[in-house]
């Protein structure tokens, strides 16, 4: 039969806001999280990368939050552009290079 | 720098049939890992290679197998495919933690 898909919670922003992604991971013996953007038809592209010995760091409009307590990740991304939406997925490392993703969230940008 | 190629980009087989996909990493990459996407699972990691030795493995049946050269090119291969094989796979290399996707390539199992 038909499988069913995903339901991607979806985040809807206006052009020039702030956007603020959220993802909660499994593994508390992690100790590098990244995460992707995804654009339909392509494969994810790296947006920035975190370690567990920090709990913020910041790239080109992107931050990274870790807290490690609750086991979250969030992404913001400043001033928000229609070239932002995207799928957004964050992930973590288990063993080697090997990663575990999240689900993903669907980020729409409205002009 | 050239990036991650995958080929082929698209490819439509029947059931029972098996198939054999290739991803060429970036240049001085030695590890290479396997990812498969599908609307209902996301993405789910299938294994790593890294020297020619598979490092890590996922989940998944022995009908899903890999392996690596010593050029690092890596090829996957899925054996007696079913419907629910039909999925986008990523290949990625990487010389540390940051792993860097190819485009993919998309099976359709009929």
């Amino acid at each position: 039969g038909e499988s069913v898909g995903l339901h991607l919670p979806t985040l809807s922003v206006q052009e020039g806001d702030n956007s603020i992604i959220n993802c909660a991971y499994s593994n508390s013996a992690s100790d590098y999280f990244i995460w992707y953007k995804q654009e339909s038809g392509k494969g994810p592209q790296f947006i920035i990368d975190i370690r567990s010995n920090m709990d913020k760091r910041q790239g080109q409009r992107v931050t990274v939050l870790l807290n490690k307590t609750v086991k979250h990740l969030s992404l913001q991304i400043a001033a928000t552009q229609p070239g932002d939406s995207a799928v957004y997925f964050c992930a973590e490392n288990f063993s080697g290079y090997a990663l575990n993703f999240g689900k993903g969230t669907s980020l729409l940008v409205t002009p | 720098k050239a990036g991650v190629t995958q080929t082929p980009r698209y490819l439509i087989k029947t059931r029972g049939q098996q198939v054999t996909l290739s991803c060429s990493p970036i240049s001085g990459h030695r590890s290479v890992s396997w990812y498969q996407q599908t609307p209902g699972q996301g993405l789910q990691f299938l294994f790593e290679y890294f020297s020619e030795t598979q490092r890590n493995k996922g989940n998944f049946p022995g009908r899903f197998s890999g392996r690596q050269f010593s050029n690092s090119r890596s090829e996957m291969n899925v054996s007696t495919l079913e419907l629910g094989d039909s999925a986008l796979y990523l290949c990625a290399s990487s010389l540390a933690y940051e792993q860097f996707f190819g485009p993919g390539t998309r099976l359709t199992v009929l």
